[in-house]
């Protein structure tokens, strides 16, 4: 198993740019977290999905943050328009609705807005 | 709901010495109890869990860790330290049972060897 698979792995761009992060959760999870990772604020849960329907968006900072999940294999984190604030490690993790909620982690994406 | 508390920011330990990071939690149901770590640079990766039966729990790498429940506690030791073993430690609840499947983690601690 490949496991969580997410890219970029690291994104530089410019204040006001569009950012869009992909995750693709482990085949047979049903359950899908984004998180940011920053050192002031340590670990933190945006949003997360079951079955493809985004359950706890309460972690989104802000509307400026969009994120999707439109089938079992993909997810989008988006961010529009971005700012320098928003600099941080994004991570994707998935597991299995029912067991016992072990996450897996993908290796996250390390984003730097200019 | 579910919280954890996780005792020091930041433990240094001799190379050989004992490693022991403070793990409290809270939670209205039976919980589930991860350990997790994350090397530089990398994601998080689980090193050991709690979910039924055997209160003492055997991780990867020589790590292990108690549920006590009278204590609420799920301190994560190691007998011996390693220099390899530097790096962020995160304890994390979940809720057994029910749809529930957020885990909340703790605020981290990170573990220094001193050579």
């Amino acid at each position: 198993d490949a496991g969580v698979i997410q890219s970029p792995r690291h994104e530089v761009t410019e204040m006001g740019q569009e950012v869009t992060l992909r995750c693709k959760p482990i085949s047979g999870h049903n359950s899908l977290f984004w998180y940011r990772q920053t050192m002031m604020r340590g670990l933190e849960l945006l949003i997360y999905f079951n079955n493809n329907v985004p359950i706890d968006d309460s972690g989104m900072p802000e509307d400026r943050f969009s994120a999707k999940m439109p089938n079992a294999s993909f997810s989008t984190l988006k961010i529009q328009p971005s700012e320098p604030r928003d600099s941080a490690v994004y991570f994707c993790a998935s597991s299995s609705t029912g067991g016992d909620n072990e996450q897996f982690f993908g290796p996250g994406t390390r984003l730097t807005v200019l | 709901a579910q919280s954890v508390t996780q005792l020091g920011s930041h433990v240094s330990v001799s190379e050989g010495a004992l490693v022991l990071l403070r793990c409290n939690y809270s939670s209205s149901v039976p919980p589930y109890l991860f350990w997790y770590v994350q090397y530089p640079n990398q994601g998080l990766q689980l090193l050991l869990k709690y979910t039924t039966g055997a209160t003492l729990v055997k991780g990867i790498n020589g790590f292990e860790a108690e549920f006590k429940k009278s204590e609420t506690s799920f301190h994560l030791t190691k007998p011996s330290a390693h220099m390899s073993d530097a790096a962020e430690y995160f304890c994390a609840v979940s809720g057994k049972g029910s749809s529930a499947s957020k885990i909340i983690f703790g605020s981290g601690t990170r573990l220094s060897i001193r050579p």
